[in-house]
């Protein structure tokens, strides 16, 4: 069966300072994936998605890159943190398949600025 | 630019009663349509998903409709159960797999 990791769970760090995530995928090969971030009080904002190793697509002008550097492992990254960085960061992955293009979603980051 | 519009950011239903939760969209190139339901400090779960070449799909309490004229779809949850109680996000694609989220209702169940 198919997991996906996420870490660490929550983080606090101080404007100005890098930031690296972490998201991972077991028991599936190739898969699309993606970066969201939920900020309080808004929806799902879809920040880079993936096809493959190496191919990143940026939805969201802002400070904060991805990469992909296996083909299950995605890295959100910031060089200095911004205090509008604060949220709630999800990733999630996806097989297109027969239509059942649905995304599962890891358990998430709580990323607070100060 | 919200193409994914959840009007109602909160909704509070009696435990046994029916749950609707309502989404509208503008860009009628959307061809799939999803609710997902997240719990606090949890990542979104699947729901149920529709179709554009449908109206209804229909799994266990959990119904949706869509109306394509309107651009709108709803989630109707019947009888709503204590363990609803979560935030709905629906989303809407066409072709390429991203999805577009909207930005979600909160429902609270009440015993």
């Amino acid at each position: 069966s198919q997991t996906i990791h996420q870490w660490p769970a929550t983080l606090v760090q101080p404007v100005g300072s890098p930031l690296s995530l972490e998201c991972t995928v077991e028991g599936t090969s190739n898969p699309n994936l993606y970066w969201y971030r939920q900020a309080a009080g808004r929806g799902l904002q879809l920040l880079f998605y993936s096809v493959g190793i190496g191919q990143i697509s940026s939805e969201v002008p802002q400070n904060l890159s991805a990469s992909r550097p296996q083909d299950r492992q995605f890295i959100l990254s910031s060089k200095k943190l911004l205090l509008s960085d604060s949220g709630f960061y999800l990733c999630a992955w996806s097989v297109l398949g027969q239509g059942l293009d649905t995304q599962y979603f890891g358990p998430g980051t709580r990323l607070t600025v100060l | 630019d919200q193409q994914v519009k959840q009007n109602s950011p909160s909704l509070s239903v009696q435990e046994g009663r029916i749950s609707i939760l309502n989404c509208d969209y503008t860009n009628s190139m959307f061809d799939y349509f999803l609710w997902y339901k997240k719990y606090p400090a949890e990542g979104p779960t699947f729901l149920i998903s529709i179709s554009s070449i449908k109206d209804k799909n229909e799994d266990g309490r959990f119904t949706v409709f869509l109306n394509k004229s309107a651009k709108h779809l709803s989630l109707h949850i019947v009888p709503s159960q204590p363990g609803d109680s979560a935030v709905y996000f629906c989303a809407a694609h066409f072709g390429n797999e991203k999805l577009t989220f909207g930005t979600g209702t909160r429902l609270t169940i009440i015993p």
